[in-house]
């Protein structure tokens, strides 16, 4: 298996612009995250799904992210507008999630540099 | 309080010491504990996973997990320089849910 596929890997735009980041999770995993990494605030986690379904977007720091999965095997993360304090490393991760809560397979990340 | 506490560092240590990193959670109710190394640069990695109290072992690396105390540590015997790295622990709970910690910082001296 590939592992967990992220798209793209840098992205640099301007402030006020759409941004769209894409994540391929590992195949029959059923549980996919978005976390957002920054110096300052970690490793944080924006939102999660089970079974395409979103189970916690609490995370999501406000109305401009949005995530969707429309189906097992793709997820997108956008945020419009796009802010300069939105610039960080924004990682997927999937894992399976049956009687045994496995661990979590991280993508390569996307570092998005808001201009 | 945070959910999962760890201490940023840098923990320093010499090459052949053992480093010793600890986590504190809050969620009585996590089930799954694992921990991760990131290098500078990198995606988080998977090092170790604990599910019962305990000792674990594999290699140089041993987890211990005390639920009672909502504590759990990872011990690197005879660290190596490639050990140098951030190691994020994440309990897992009944809902899915994985969070993670800030990460100790571990640098180990040649």
């Amino acid at each position: 298996d590939a592992g967990v596929i992220q798209s793209p890997r840098h992205e640099v735009t301007e402030m006020g612009q759409e941004v769209t980041l894409r994540c391929k999770p590992i195949s029959g995993h059923n549980s996919l995250f978005w976390y957002r990494q920054t110096m300052m605030r970690g490793l944080e986690l924006l939102i999660y799904f089970n079974n395409n379904v979103p189970i916690d977007d609490s995370g999501m720091p406000e109305d401009r992210f949005s995530a969707k999965m429309p189906n097992a095997s793709f997820s997108t993360l956008k945020i419009q507008p796009s802010e300069p304090r939105d610039s960080a490393v924004y990682f997927c991760a999937s894992s399976s999630s049956g009687r045994r809560l496995t661990e979590a397979f991280f993508g390569q990340g996307t570092r998005l540099t808001v201009v | 309080q945070k959910e999962v506490e760890q201490n940023s560092g840098p923990l320093s240590v010499p090459e052949g010491a053992i480093a010793s990193l600890n986590c504190t959670y809050s969620d009585r109710v996590s089930q799954s504990f694992f921990w991760y190394r990131q290098y500078s640069g990198k995606s988080p990695e998977l090092i170790m996973s604990i599910y019962s109290n305990g000792d674990k072992e594999d290699g140089r690396f041993t987890a211990q997990l005390n639920k009672a105390s909502q504590y759990v540590s990872l011990l690197i015997r005879d660290s190596q320089p490639s050990d140098s790295a951030t190691y994020l622990c994440a309990p897992r709970d009944s809902s899915y849910k994985l969070i993670f910690g800030s990460g100790t910082r571990l640098l180990v001296r040649p």
